[in-house]
């Protein structure tokens, strides 16, 4: 596609259930983020890939939080048992490479309940 | 810890003028940095990257400028337009490149 996109655009769910948000990066790109941006923040890193491979997961916060991109491509973020604090808007961006310029999707807005 | 600061939080401008967004970084060690646009509600839109190696990037009334060794970034919008009104995020990668750092961001109001 043109741009990065991200489904569902906005999600609710209740307390303890489990998640998973989507990303589909721009075609090529090989790098792959997540980030979560609470209201008035800036996006706070969440976890990185180099093709099928998370380079870098120090930003996500706790084991209830966990990414896949099982073919180099489209990832799925992943979170258990949410909790309240879970709510914020999750970013997902791609590049060529990891040291190119960023390109953000739209977001997917999680609330929980 | 690399900390990012935006100053100011908001602005407010009337029309045509030109203005400066500022940006401070603590961690000179950096890859890169990156200048968004985000509108209410929206994802971050890029504007401008400059590499470590960089001094400036321009794109039309756009001049990003960077001064890695004293740790700070300027935005400089000229001939301001009521479209401009958005928040403007500041970003620098960390020495890998793997993730960005983000301020608050500068939240720019300009009137007609």
């Amino acid at each position: 596609g043109a741009g990065v996109s991200q489904t569902p655009s906005n999600k609710v769910t209740e307390k303890g259930k489990y998640v998973e948000l989507r990303c589909d990066p721009i075609s090529g790109h090989t790098a792959l983020y997540w980030y979560r941006q609470s209201l008035g923040q800036g996006p706070e890193f969440l976890i990185y890939f180099q093709g099928t491979g998370a380079a870098d997961d120090s930003g996500l916060p706790n084991d209830r939080f966990f990414a896949v991109r099982p073919e180099g491509s489209v990832s799925t973020l992943k979170i258990q048992r949410t909790e309240r604090g879970d709510s914020a808007v999750y970013l997902c961006a791609s590049s060529l490479n990891q040291d190119n310029e960023q390109f953000f999707g739209p977001g997917t807005r999680l609330t929980v309940l | 810890k690399q900390e990012v600061t935006q100053i100011p939080a908001a602005l407010s401008v009337p029309e045509g003028e030109n203005l400066v967004l500022n940006c401070s970084f603590t961690d000179s060690a950096i890859y890169n940095l990156q200048w968004f646009r985000q509108d209410p509600g929206k994802g971050l839109t890029s504007l401008l990257l400059i590499q470590s190696s960089q001094r400036e990037q321009t794109s039309g009334r756009l001049n990003a400028s960077l001064d890695k060794s004293s740790g700070r970034s300027t935005l400089y919008i000229a001939a301001s337009q009521p479209g401009d009104s958005a928040t403007y995020l500041c970003a620098v990668s960390n020495q890998a490149g793997t993730a960005l750092i983000f301020g608050k961001g500068t939240t720019l109001s300009v009137s007609s």
